[in-house]
Formats: C-alpha cells, structure tokens, sequence
C-alpha cells in the first residue's frame, strides 16, 4: 500500500530533551515536507526536500532541523523543544507538489511538550 | 494579509443542499490550487486540483478557479453527512513553485 508512515503518533516530552520523528514513504517520491497544525493558524510548512540532501525552509523552521540522507525517509528532529512547539505535526511526499500531484499527508505526530 | 485566506465557518447546509467553500489568494502568479478535506483528528486528504480558469468537475465536487479574481472555490453537491469535515484551501505560490501554503480552513457540518 502506498503510504506516508510517521513514528511515532503519540510523544510526550520534557523541555530542551532532543527528539526525532521519523518519516517514510514508499512511493519513490522527490519531494518530502514537514508541516505543523495549530488550531486557528491551518499548515504551517516547516521544512521540504525537493530530492537525497536537498532541503530548504519553509515558513517556520525555527528550531527545527530534517535530513534527507535517502530517498523514503525525512526525519524531523527537534534538538531542545520548548512548549511552544506543542503541536500536531505531518509529514508529506509528492512528485511534484507544484503542479497537480499536491501532497500525500502521513497520520500525524501529535507532540506536546512540557 | 495571509496568502491564503478562507472564511473558518462553521458552514452548516442540510443534507442534499449545495455546499460552497471559498479561498481567496495574495500571489497573482499563483500556480496550483488544491482542495483538502480533514476529518477530525485526521490526515488531510486532496479532493480536487485545479490549473486553469473554470470549472472542474469530480463526481459531486466541482472545483471553480478565477485568477484574475484571485479565488478559487469548492462546490459539493449532493451534501451528505459523511461530507462533514475541515476543508483545507492550498496554493502553489510563484517563487517557491515546489511549496504548498494552505489556508486555515473552512469546517463544514451537513445536518441530517
């Protein structure tokens, strides 16, 4: 089955503890994208990677790092998390998001952190 | 002004009615315009895609696009409770053809 596959789904954490979520996909996809969902503000990119060790900001990468090392997986990593980045957290894979293909979303990550 | 803006709702139609949802977008050279749907506590799911002016039709959704306006529109005919959802208004901005920005969504409720 074609899937984005986000671990883990549920993370509760303590101030400045670093942590990763990790992403996959198997559909042979260039571009990866980590969004975040806060109620009231919609998506929020935060980074993307258009292919292996391509990667670029999005609207709000403070205090956010990824890694495309290969190609199925774009790990988001989170190195002090502080309680403003309590949120619910998607990871998407297209071919092309900018023409028609769009993003396919994973289940989400939601974090709070405390 | 946010690049993509949609009224939050909550829009509620009785079911069978015709549900309108709106998008309005700051970037002129917009290029790609993409409609989700969010059932709660889940994942956003593409709908709809639209690149020219007019209509597109999908089974009971039609998606509307009038650049020179700078909206884009859903129509879901036919409402039916399971149509219950958030839905997500998305543009590809010109400068970053490979980002998506999305709005912050309109949540529909269609009343049995």
């Amino acid at each position: 089955e074609a899937q984005v596959t986000q671990n883990p789904r549920y993370l509760i954490t303590v101030t400045g503890k670093k942590l990763t979520v990790t992403c996959s996909q198997n559909m042979n996809h260039e571009y990866m994208s980590w969004y975040r969902q806060d109620p009231g503000l919609g998506l929020r990119q935060i980074y993307y990677s258009m292919n292996v060790e391509v990667t670029d900001k999005g609207d709000v990468p403070e205090g956010y790092k990824v890694s495309r090392k290969e190609k199925r997986n774009f790990p988001l990593i989170l190195e002090s998390p502080s309680p403003n980045q309590t949120s619910l957290y998607f990871c998407a894979s297209s071919l092309d998001p900018g023409r028609l293909y769009g993003y396919t979303f994973g289940s989400g990550t939601r974090l709070t952190v405390v | 002004q946010k690049e993509v803006e949609q009224n939050s709702g909550p829009l509620s139609v009785p079911e069978g009615a015709i549900a309108s949802l709106n998008c309005t977008y700051s970037d002129r050279v917009s290029q790609s315009f993409f409609w989700y749907r969010q059932y709660s506590g889940k994942s956003p799911e593409l709908i709809m895609s639209i690149y020219s002016n007019g209509d597109k039709e999908d089974g009971r959704f039609t998606a509307q696009l009038n650049k020179a306006s700078q909206y884009v529109s859903l129509l879901i005919r036919d409402s039916q409770p399971s149509d219950s959802a958030t839905y997500l208004c998305a543009v590809s901005l010109s400068g970053s053809a490979r980002q998506l920005t999305f709005g912050s969504g309109t949540q529909l409720t269609v009343l049995p």
